[in-house]
């Protein structure tokens, strides 16, 4: 059953604490997204990749990191340096190069709420 | 101009109506407009690509009219279950992914 998997569903972080968001796939995709939704706004991109060991900021990358090491996984550190970090992380991902992310369907999982103590 | 606007809703509609949504777009140089529907507290997953020459699914049909920038989604003989947020997305010639805000559908028994 393919998919794309993100855990956990509900996540606290205290002040200073750096916390890590999972996010994997087996759908065979190369590309991978990361995005945060706040209410009543629309998905901020904030990394993401188009094939392993590499990654790009998006429009809102200070204060996280990411890695890609394996094609299947796409991992996402919230970082003490983000002040505002209370929000639905959403990952993404699609199927490959040709004609760049942009042209493509994104797939999404069922996303991450992150909450500060 | 914000790069991808649309109707800030809520739409409250009755059950067999039919919901037009609009999305205006700035950049002109945009490649490929997509509707996604989210439900409350759920991922968005993908309802219609959009094509320049419309495309029909159904109860829902998608319109692009690149001359005046903006994309439409209709939806006939709504269903409670179309109850939702619906998100306009857009994506320019650099890969650039822009997600409008969405508007959000209330449809009443």
């Amino acid at each position: 059953d393919g998919g794309i998997t993100q855990s956990p569903k509900y996540l606290f972080r205290k002040e200073g604490q750096n916390v890590t968001l999972s996010c994997e796939q087996n759908l065979n995709h190369d590309a991978m997204y990361w995005y945060r939704q706040d209410p009543g706004q629309g998905l901020r991109l904030i990394y993401y990749s188009q094939i392993v060991n590499d990654f790009q900021k998006g429009d809102i990358a200070e204060g996280y990191s990411v890695s890609r090491e394996k094609k299947e996984s796409f991992p996402l550190t919230v970082t003490s340096a983000q002040k505002n970090p209370t929000a639905f992380y959403l990952c993404a991902s699609s199927p490959g190069l040709a004609g760049g992310p942009g042209l493509e369907t994104q797939y999404f999982g069922p996303g991450t709420r992150l909450l500060v103590l | 101009r914000k790069e991808v606007e649309q109707d800030p809703g809520p739409f409250n509609v009755p059950e067999g109506a039919t919901v037009a949504f609009n999305c205006t777009y700035s950049n002109s140089a945009s490649q490929s407009f997509f509707w996604y529907r989210q439900d409350c507290r759920k991922e968005p997953k993908l309802l219609m690509s959009v094509y320049s020459s419309g495309n029909e699914d159904g109860r829902f049909t998608a319109q692009l009219n690149r001359a005046s920038q903006y994309i439409s989604l209709l939806i006939r003989d709504s269903k409670l279950s179309d109850s939702a947020t619906y998100l306009c997305v857009v994506t320019l010639r650099d890969d650039k992914i822009i997600f409008g805000k969405g508007t959000r559908l209330h449809i009443l028994p």
